[in-house]
């Protein structure tokens, strides 16, 4: 069966520190690797990866695929409170999209 | 094994046909969502639910309606499927704390 783990699935940091959320997956048929912020009702898109190896920058925040180990990881340094949310991993198939539990990220000041 | 489960996985409809899409969620759920995910968009919230017969609009909800009329079952309808919105649709719920629980999904196609 098709799934998405995440790990850790709760995280508790100081501001400034550096975290390094996990998702592992086995699915058929992979098309590309999601990363989302969720704070609200609609998750906010972070990164999209298809490619293994090739890093993804936006500010704090970085991502890599490994599609040979079947994981990616969602780097986020020098932590804000305004980071305190939960990250969700998911994965577009040819036939669905599979979604992990979620990393629940606080941020403490 | 709690889920959310989506009735189809792919729907091809014609334009201007009435299109129906279904979420159940076996989990007791208060709230329930509907999103569409799009290229370079990411999941944009449709219409929303927090008890039965509730419903209060999303971002995108033109075009679009809902229906609740039991607890574990949240509808979507397009009135009259047009082009712009072929989409991936996908449903999810959460108690009423923020933790949802995702559907596979639906990739919709209008032609």
């Amino acid at each position: 069966e098709d799934k998405v783990v995440q790990s850790p699935l709760s995280l508790v940091v100081h501001e400034g520190d550096t975290v390094t959320l996990n998702c592992s997956y086995e699915v058929t048929n992979f098309r590309s690797l999601l990363w989302y912020k969720q704070e609200k009702k609609a998750p906010t898109f972070l990164f999209m990866l298809t490619s293994s190896g090739i890093e993804k920058k936006s500010g704090r925040l970085s991502s890599i695929l490994d599609k040979k180990e079947l994981f990616s990881i969602l780097n986020i340094t020098a932590t804000q409170t305004g980071d305190s949310a939960v990250y969700l991993c998911a994965t577009d198939n040819n036939n669905d999209m599979r979604f992990g539990a979620g990393t629940r990220l606080t941020v403490k000041p | 094994d709690v889920k959310v489960t989506q009735s189809s996985r792919y729907l091809v409809k014609r334009t201007g046909e009435k299109v129906f899409l279904e979420c159940v969620q076996d989990m007791d759920h208060e709230n329930m969502f509907w999103y569409r995910q799009d290229p370079g968009l990411g999941l944009r919230l449709i219409y929303f639910s927090y008890d039965v017969k509730m419903k209060e609009k999303g971002d995108i909800p033109e075009g679009y309606s809902v229906s609740r009329e039991k607890k574990e079952r949240f509808s979507l309808i397009l009135e009259s499927a047009s082009t712009n919105q072929t989409s991936m649709y996908l449903c999810a719920s959460s108690p009423r704390q923020l933790s949802y629980t995702f559907g596979s999904g639906t990739r919709l196609t209008v032609v």
